[in-house]
């Protein structure tokens, strides 16, 4: 099993321009989660879909929108590039959206917005 | 304004020490505490976990000691090992759902 995959694992973006990063997970888990992490703040959750078919924002989604393709794809999508979402992001998935269902995360897609 | 409060942000030790982290929490919802240790390059993967009915817990060499009336709780390396070094992140989660809370990292170096 790979666990939880992401693509692209690097990418470099100009202000203003988009793209979609994926995620996908073959564990059969119900939920998904997309974090970003930037230095000295942790991983602050952008999004989430606690099951197929919802999703709902996290702590800082603004900027951001997000695709819960199927059960096992996840993916979040930059309109309009910022510098300020500069970051590396990761994907996550638990078998259930229930306080301490382990979240398995995957390697991360480091982003740069110039 | 985060909710959870990590310190230190980096801590060096020498092999066999006991690096010592500390967090801190407000919001007296959160009934899920799990400490994830992430690799350079790699995502977090999940180390130990407690909850506020139990004040520690003890995995190998990693033991979570938790005081829920001073709303803290803190991760000890045990005989640390240089392939101990990694950033250490604190987190919590609410009873209602399964959203991470996390504390802003430690950054632990263990010299050999």
């Amino acid at each position: 099993n790979a666990g939880v995959t992401q693509t692209p694992k690097f990418q470099v973006l100009k202000t203003g321009q988009s793209m979609t990063l994926q995620c996908a997970q073959d564990m059969n888990h119900n939920s998904m989660y997309w974090y970003r992490q930037d230095p000295g703040m942790g991983l602050r959750l952008i999004y989430y879909s606690a099951s197929e078919g919802t999703t709902d924002k996290g702590e800082v989604p603004n900027g951001y929108n997000v695709s819960r393709l199927n059960k096992r794809e996840f993916s979040l999508r930059l309109e309009s590039a910022a510098p300020s979402q500069t970051s590396v992001y990761f994907c996550a998935s638990s078998r259930d959206f229930l306080s301490g269902d382990t979240q398995y995360f995957g390697p991360g897609t480091r982003l740069t917005v110039l | 304004q985060q909710q959870v409060k990590q310190s230190p942000q980096s801590l060096i030790v020498q092999k066999g020490g006991i690096p010592i982290i500390n967090c801190a929490y407000e919001n007296t919802a959160f009934d899920y505490f799990p400490w994830y240790q992430q690799f350079p390059g790699k995502g977090p993967a999940l180390l130990i976990a407690i909850r506020p009915d139990v004040s520690e817990k003890k995995e190998g060499r990693f033991t979570i000691s938790f005081n829920k009336s001073a709303k803290q709780f803190s991760l000890h390396i045990m005989d640390s090992q240089p392939g101990d070094s990694a950033t250490y992140f604190c987190a919590a989660v609410k009873a209602a759902g399964n959203k991470l809370t996390f504390g802003g990292g430690t950054r632990v170096l263990v010299k050999p």
